[in-house]
């Protein structure tokens, strides 16, 4: 079945440390995939996205992901992370280019001071 | 730049009751999709629309419909509510008509508690 796995559930770091959360995919063929961010109370919002292409994908707020077919990751990165990067991460995914997403269960980041 | 609106923000009903969420895409948007979040939980699909036909259904239970109007707005209706139908209600729309893939703008939820 068509899916989307997040690594990590929880993860505590400090100012300027960098940040890798892992996200695998189980789609054959083509494959969308998604980096959301959600800020406590708030929408989800757009980080970044891989339909074809560069497989280095650059987004908002200096984060980066790197789509390797070979191990079926999208794996978010940032090299120096904020405090206001405290939010919880999404990866998704879908198997076409209009449906539906699946998303993975969520990385609960903690940047402390 | 205009964003995806949804209305309530915030909604309190009582068990067995109905409520109606309401979603406005982005102007020129043709294509509407619901998601379904639970506590701590991530988003789950609940169903989607493509100029005004339903496109895909995902886990939405019998007690739930929902339509796209002529002005591509959405209205989810939810009955006989349970209380495990508390969530935070995501719409997202996009357009497809522009050809190509393209990614989907989520508007900021409506709050459903039911109690």
């Amino acid at each position: 079945a068509q899916s989307v796995s997040q690594h990590n559930h929880h993860v505590i770091l400090s100012e300027a440390a960098s940040l890798e959360l892992g996200c695998n995919y189980s789609y054959g063929g083509t494959v969308n995939l998604f980096w959301y961010v959600q800020y406590p109370g708030q929408h989800l919002q757009l980080l970044l996205k891989y339909f074809s292409g560069d497989p280095l994908v650059k987004g908002i707020k200096g984060f980066e992901a790197e789509f390797i077919k070979s191990k079926f990751s999208f794996n978010l990165r940032k090299p120096s992370v904020q405090w206001s990067d405290t939010a919880e991460y999404f990866c998704a995914g879908r198997g076409d280019s209009w449906g539906k997403l699946q998303f993975g269960a969520g990385t609960q980041v903690v940047v402390t001071p | 730049a205009a964003g995806v609106i949804q209305s309530p923000r915030h909604l309190i009903k009582e068990k067995r009751e109905t409520a109606t969420l309401k979603c406005y895409p982005i102007p020129r948007h043709d294509t509407v999709y619901w998601y379904q979040q639970g506590p701590g939980q991530d988003p789950q699909f609940l169903i989607s629309f493509y100029e005004k036909m339903q496109s895909d259904k995902g886990s939405i239970p019998d007690r739930f419909s929902a339509q796209q109007f002529s002005d591509y707005h959405s209205e989810l209706n939810m009955s006989s509510l349970e209380l495990g139908d508390s969530a935070l209600y995501f719409c997202a729309s996009s357009r497809r008509g522009g050809g190509g893939p393209g990614e989907q703008y989520f508007g900021p939820g409506t709050r459903l508690t039911v109690t």
